[in-house]
């Protein structure tokens, strides 16, 4: 299978502070990359459809201005939460379609964030 | 509205075989997914199943029933490490993903 990766996978931060998580198709071009949010026990939540060259598809209930995508090449999304907040602290997923394999998502090994 | 059912909790014992159900309403249909998703780890692909019937993958095989809006993912000769969340996930007719909330299976020795 396509293999994604994610950097960095652990994060501690102060509140107010902002930052970035950048997710990477190693061996496929991605035109089309998501990013998920997961709560502890809970399913993923889509937070943002990324396409390459233009602007994300953000979920409803995403605010845009806090969790600012940037999809600037077939290989690189990048998702910056920004003035990140306790209630910000999550696992941060991401994952990339390989057209070679249709549909198929491949999924990045997650960003945990952790606000204090 | 857009809805995938599959149980919230299994159990089964090592060795043994389990089936884990899964039954979706959706707008669309262009395919449906398994993924395996270990405690604070991301999802890893299992199958994908557009046609009816069943796709073998060693321990593992997804079953598809387009009519009956219905899949199973069965798993054989069960091992500790299969202890998991299991995701069901169908591609609608916008090609985008509708999750399921996943089924915890807990494999007893």
């Amino acid at each position: 299978g396509a293999v994604v990766s994610q950097h960095p996978s652990w994060v501690i931060c102060k509140s107010g502070t902002s930052v970035k998580i950048e997710c990477r198709s190693l061996d496929f071009q991605a035109t089309t990359m998501f990013w998920y949010r997961q709560f502890p026990k809970q399913s993923l939540m889509l937070m943002a459809t990324s396409n390459e060259g233009s602007k994300a598809t953000y979920e409803q209930g995403v605010e845009k201005d806090k969790f600012l995508i940037n999809h600037a090449s077939l290989t690189l999304s990048t998702l910056t939460v920004t003035s990140a907040h306790p209630e910000d602290s999550s696992f941060y997923i991401c994952s990339a379609r390989s057209g070679r394999e249709g549909e198929t998502q491949y999924f990045g090994p997650g960003t945990r964030l952790l606000v204090l | 509205g857009q809805n995938i059912d599959q149980p919230t909790e299994m159990t089964a014992t090592e060795g043994a075989i389990v089936q884990i159900n899964c039954t979706y309403q959706t707008s669309g249909f262009n395919g449906l997914f398994w993924y395996q998703q270990h405690a604070g780890e991301a999802p890893t692909f299992l199958s994908y199943n557009v046609l009816d019937g069943l796709e073998e993958k060693g321990r593992f095989s997804s079953f598809l029933s387009r009519s009956k809006g219905y899949s199973y993912l069965l798993l054989k000769e069960l091992q500790m490490k299969d202890s998991a969340s299991y995701l069901c996930a169908v591609l609608d007719s916008n090609y985008q993903l509708i999750w399921g909330a996943g089924t915890k299976l807990i494999i007893k020795p």
